[in-house]
């Protein structure tokens, strides 16, 4: 069954170091979401991402966020300049159409010292 | 802010019992409604999506939705040992993102 992949699973990163974040959406699928989880509190949505370019994205998508479907296969989140509060778990998810059934990737946990 | 409310707080249900959910939700204009469950330390993963008013059974599960109340919720028909999750409650807002509620803890004993 196809899946969406995430890596790395883990990053721990100095603050003020740039991450980036890799995601491989399920193939036939248009759509591409970020969401992250900050310890003990709920799924929050960053961005979607269609048809090369963004979609929508919340407030806590700011200018130290970025995304990019660098090739076929793959989306990647860049933080430029990580903070404490940007440690937290990142799930992409990808869908064939607008919202519906998104479908998760396992996750990448990031820790910011 | 719109919201999405899971307010009940960990739910311990008997091996083989019903556990009932409920979510409300507060953008009139959401369209698509879902339920993921979510293993200590995993992603979310899609259980159960309703879209229209009424109740939606696959399996073990189902789905009840009322758009005049703003709410929906989710039935665990026969709760499993391995039933036991958060639940999160996962409502469409605008036209490209999820909103998600705090999730119940479902934990089913034995």
């Amino acid at each position: 069954e196809p899946e969406v992949t995430q890596t790395p699973s883990h990053q721990v990163t100095q603050m003020g170091q740039e991450v980036i974040l890799r995601c491989v959406p399920i193939s036939n699928h248009l759509y591409f979401y970020w969401y992250r989880q900050i310890l003990g509190q709920k799924v929050e949505f960053l961005v979607s991402f269609y048809n090369n370019e963004i979609s929508e994205k919340s407030e806590i998508f700011d200018d130290q966020f970025s995304v990019e479907r660098p090739d076929g296969s793959n989306f990647t989140l860049k933080i430029r300049s990580t903070k404490l509060e940007d440690s937290a778990m990142y799930f992409c998810a990808s869908s064939d159409y607008k919202v519906e059934t998104q479908y998760f990737g396992p996750g990448t946990r990031l820790l910011v010292l | 802010q719109k919201e999405v409310e899971q307010n009940s707080g960990p739910l311990s249900v008997p091996e083989g019992a019903i556990a009932s959910l409920n979510c409300t939700y507060s953008d009139r204009g959401s369209q698509s409604f879902f339920w993921y469950r979510q293993y200590s330390g995993k992603s979310p993963e899609l259980i159960m999506f309703i879209y229209s008013n009424g109740d939606k059974e696959d399996g073990r599960f189902t789905a009840q939705l009322n758009k005049a109340s703003q709410y929906v919720s989710l039935l665990i028909r026969d709760s499993q040992p391995s039933d036991s999750a958060t639940y999160l409650c996962a409502v469409s807002q605008g036209n490209n993102r999820l909103a998600f509620g705090k999730g119940n803890q479902v934990v089913v004993i034995p």
